[in-house]
Formats: C-alpha cells, sequence, structure tokens
C-alpha cells in the first residue's frame, strides 16, 4: 500500500520553509526521500534509516518516527531550484523493495 | 559518475507488438528495478531483481515480463502491448541489499501505445 504524502502541493516564496510528510500504515525499515525536477530522473535526497541513523543532503533535513510510521523531510530557506515533485519511498522490511508516494509538487517562486 | 541509462527517450509501439526497454548501469550494483510513472499516481514498481537471472514481482507485474542476463542489465519486456501500458517508465538501481540503499534513476522512456 502506497504511504500518503501530505500536502499534495505547496507553493512558497524564496527563503520560506516547507514541511512535508509521508505517513505509512505498515510498520517500516527505512524511509527515502527522491526529488524530481520536471522532465528529469528523481534524485535521491535523504535517507532514514529505522534506529536513528540517516544520510543525505547537506541543506535538507529530515525526521522518522518509528512508533508512527510517519516521516518528514524540512526544507528550510527554500531556493528557487528547490522547485519539483517530492516523493517518499518506504522499506517495509530489508529486503531493497520501495514503495513511493503519489508525491508533493513544491514550487519556489520569487 | 554514476549512470543509468535508458535505450529510448520515447517510444511509439501499436496495440498488440512485443516491447523491450534496455536499462544499463555502470555501476557494478546488485539490484534494478523497473517503475512506471503515471500523473497523479506516482512512482509504482514493476519488476526488480537482485541479482542476476533472479527476479520478483513488484506491485503492477501483469502485462509485463523482465530479463537479467548480465549484472549491468535489466530488460523489461511487454509481451503484447496495450494502450493502457503507455506510460513514463524508469529504471533504477542500487549498490546493495538493506542499509543505504539508495536508488538511481535513469533518465525514463515515454512509451506510447497506439
Amino acid at each position: 500500500q502506497q504511504p500518503v504524502q501530505s500536502p499534495q502541493a505547496v507553493i512558497l516564496r524564496e527563503g520560506e520553509d516547507a514541511v512535508i510528510n509521508c505517513s505509512s500504515s505498515k510498520a517500516l525499515y527505512s524511509v527515502h526521500w527522491y526529488r524530481q525536477k520536471h522532465g528529469e530522473a528523481p534524485v535521491f535526497l535523504m535517507i532514514l534509516l529505522k534506529g536513528g541513523e540517516q544520510k543525505g543532503h547537506e541543506k535538507i533535513s529530515a525526521s522518522f518516527n518509528e512508533k508512527k510510521q510517519q516521516s518528514s523531510l524540512y526544507l528550510t530557506a527554500s531556493q528557487l531550484s528547490y522547485s519539483g515533485t517530492y516523493f517518499c519511498g518506504t522499506e517495509g522490511g530489508s529486503n531493497y523493495k520501495l514503495t513511493f508516494g503519489k508525491g508533493t509538487l513544491l514550487t519556489v517562486n520569487p | 559518475d554514476v549512470k543509468v541509462t535508458q535505450s529510448s527517450r520515447y517510444l511509439v509501439k501499436r496495440t498488440g507488438e512485443k516491447v523491450f526497454l534496455e536499462c544499463v548501469q555502470d555501476m557494478d550494483h546488485e539490484n534494478m528495478f523497473w517503475y512506471r510513472q503515471d500523473p497523479g499516481l506516482g512512482l509504482r514498481l514493476i519488476y526488480f531483481s537482485y541479482d542476476v537471472k533472479m527476479k520478483e514481482k513488484g506491485d503492477i507485474p501483469e502485462g509485463y515480463s523482465v530479463s537479467r542476463e548480465k549484472k549491468e542489465r535489466f530488460s523489461l519486456i511487454l509481451e503484447s502491448a496495450s494502450t493502457n501500458q503507455t506510460s513514463m517508465y524508469l529504471c533504477a538501481s542500487s549498490p546493495r541489499l538493506g542499509g543505504y540503499n539508495e536508488q538511481f534513476f535513469g533518465p525514463g522512456t515515454r512509451l506510447t501505445v497506439l
């Protein structure tokens, strides 16, 4: 079952902050975050593992609440380059298979 | 630079044709994946492979098959293309099982079935 992302879309002015949420009905082993710009392939941003480890982008942070099966991506002081569709992908066990949400369209305007 | 390449960016086929989509990665990754991406539905996993000649069904395998004869190459086959298979197809690879297994995506193939 696909994780649920919210909001579906958000519009920001440059310099504003945003939070994108990802919620699953299943117990999670890890959560991945990817960004896809229009006409391009998705690009890896972050991985958050059960137990607290994470790896990712230096200017983007995220949290992972294992008990609630939720993750949030925090975009601070947004830049024009942050525009794109953000996907979370959830892994239910250490089996490398991801189930992606439907995406959140982020638009950053000057 | 890591690289995942797909054989075509755009492809137009007729209903009933057999269609091959090819994906090649140069990173010596064990895992490879095929997704389809449709507006409003996100990325949905069709098939994946964790080793040469090994494959597992994803969430929407019906109407598709795959082949992985070499570690670097993963093919998606539409045995008899139908109009509801018109979509963007994305291939990805990842380096290991579990842990920091970020996926690297190819540029995608936009398939139109007439």
